[in-house]
């Protein structure tokens, strides 16, 4: 079955330092996605992609956050400089059409210490 | 701000006995899905439910939408130890199909 991976699956980082999560849609999938999880919360939406162009973000995804689909294959999220508070989980996902489920991948856990 | 609310948070349950979880919310979505996450992965699509009023059924688990399309529930027949894990509820509104999670429902099923 078709997956969504990510890279890496766990990343520690200095508090201010740049971050950069990679995910691989599927490939016949065209709307993309990251959310976060911080440890016990819900599973918050960040921003979601579609037609080389953020279509939607949310409060948290401020300038400090940006996307890419440098190659029509990866879809990355960088963080410029992170805080603590950025620790969490972030899942990429995708999927085909706007009324189908979703595909998440297993996640990058991010650390910054 | 959209809120889906999810009861209950955990629900502890001898394996054979049936359960129902809710997913509630003041605003209309125009799909809800369930999710199930498991420790350190990300969530799992179960199912995604689209009419108001529809019902689907994936072997125990039988997911009803609200007529109005503000709720939901997954019900659970016979519970087995597999079932044991986090349940996500998950609506849709946007025009780019973001989702709204509920806080999840840590099901517990014991031998």
């Amino acid at each position: 079955e078709p997956e969504v991976t990510q890279t890496p699956s766990h990343q520690v980082t200095q508090m201010g330092q740049e971050v950069i999560l990679r995910c691989v849609p599927i490939s016949n999938h065209l709307y993309f996605y990251w959310y976060r999880q911080i440890l016990g919360q819900k599973v918050e939406f960040l921003v979601s992609f579609y037609n080389n162009e953020i279509s939607e973000k949310s409060e948290i995804f401020d300038d400090q956050f940006s996307v890419e689909r440098p190659d029509g294959s990866n879809f990355t999220l960088k963080i410029r400089s992170t805080k603590l508070e950025d620790s969490a989980m972030y899942f990429c996902a995708s999927r085909v059409g706007t009324a189908q489920g979703y595909t998440f991948g297993s996640g990058t856990r991010l650390t910054v210490v | 701000t959209q809120l889906l609310e999810q009861s209950p948070q955990f629900l502890s349950i001898q394996e054979g006995e049936n359960l129902t979880v809710y997913c509630n919310s003041s605003s209309v979505f125009s799909s809800l899905q369930w999710y199930r996450q498991e420790p350190g992965e990300g969530p799992v699509l179960l199912v995604t439910v689209v009419t108001g009023g529809e019902v689907k059924k994936l072997k125990r688990l039988t997911f009803q939408f609200g007529d109005a399309r503000k709720d939901s529930s997954l019900h659970i027949t016979a519970a087995q130890p597999g079932d044991t894990g986090l349940y996500l509820c998950a609506g849709a509104s946007s025009n780019t199909g973001k989702l709204i999670f509920g806080q999840g429902t840590t099901l517990q099923v014991k031998p």
